[in-house]
């Protein structure tokens, strides 16, 4: 099975600010006969299902607001969200779809400070 | 609008069965690849389960393969999972979700969730 890891278990940020959330998976995500990275990123409030925000890596899902941003390749991939918003607080998870079982990181908690 | 409803959740004691049902609306359902995933406040995140868009491929995760079975109706848009032998560890909400698109696997739409509790 890929283990995915993220850093930090958690994190608080002032409004404004920038926020970066780090996710390494046991093993390569990438598919070398499409070039794409089979990596997701969700965003989870409490009491509501995930939302998926970042789908191959970087691909914003529609109507995902242009300050997240996803990158990374391979094993390392990084979620970013610029200029913090209240409604941003939330938990959020990577997820590797690249191979059955699918699997997600431990989740990352973040508040503002 | 895409709507994802499970239903069937609730108490059950350890042994017993369950089937959970996702009625999906506001979109061609018998064109995606469907999951099961549940979620535990101590274990995070976890897939259990996927069916392709004909329903002639399901994968399962080891923790519930042989005991738990996916399934879909085509015809009435809706997506099972059938919960046997079910044990304390199965506990918890459950959530059906869509992929994203046909060609991606990631998870773009989710259901609210059904609590499915196995305790005596």
């Amino acid at each position: 099975d890929i283990v995915m890891t993220q850093s930090p278990d958690s994190l608080a940020v002032s409004l404004g600010e920038r926020a970066t959330i780090n996710c390494k998976s046991s093993q390569s995500v990438l598919f070398s006969s499409n070039n794409k990275n089979y990596l997701a990123w969700y965003q989870q409030t409490p009491g509501q299902p995930p939302k998926l925000l970042i789908y191959w890596a970087s691909t914003r899902d529609s109507g995902v607001p242009d300050r997240f941003s996803g990158s990374g390749s391979g094993t390392d991939f990084t979620l970013t969200i610029s200029n913090l918003q209240a409604e941003d607080v939330a938990v959020y998870y990577c997820q590797q779809y690249y191979s059955t079982p699918y699997t997600f990181g431990q989740g990352t908690k973040l508040e503002i400070k | 609008e895409v709507q994802l409803v499970e239903s069937g959740g609730g108490l059950v004691q350890p042994g017993g069965s369950l089937r959970l049902s996702c009625a999906a609306s506001g979109f061609t359902f018998s064109t995606y690849w469907m999951h099961w995933v549940r979620q535990t406040p101590g274990k995070g995140l976890v897939w259990v389960s996927r069916i392709n868009s004909d329903g002639t491929t399901t994968t399962y995760a080891d923790s519930v393969k042989g005991r738990f079975t996916i399934s879909r109706d085509n015809a009435k848009n809706t997506l099972y999972l059938q919960m046997n032998s079910l044990r304390a560890e199965d506990t918890a909400v459950y959530y059906c979700a869509r992929a994203t698109t046909v060609t991606s696997l990631s998870f773009g739409y989710w259901g609210q969730g059904i609590l499915v509790t196995v305790s005596s």
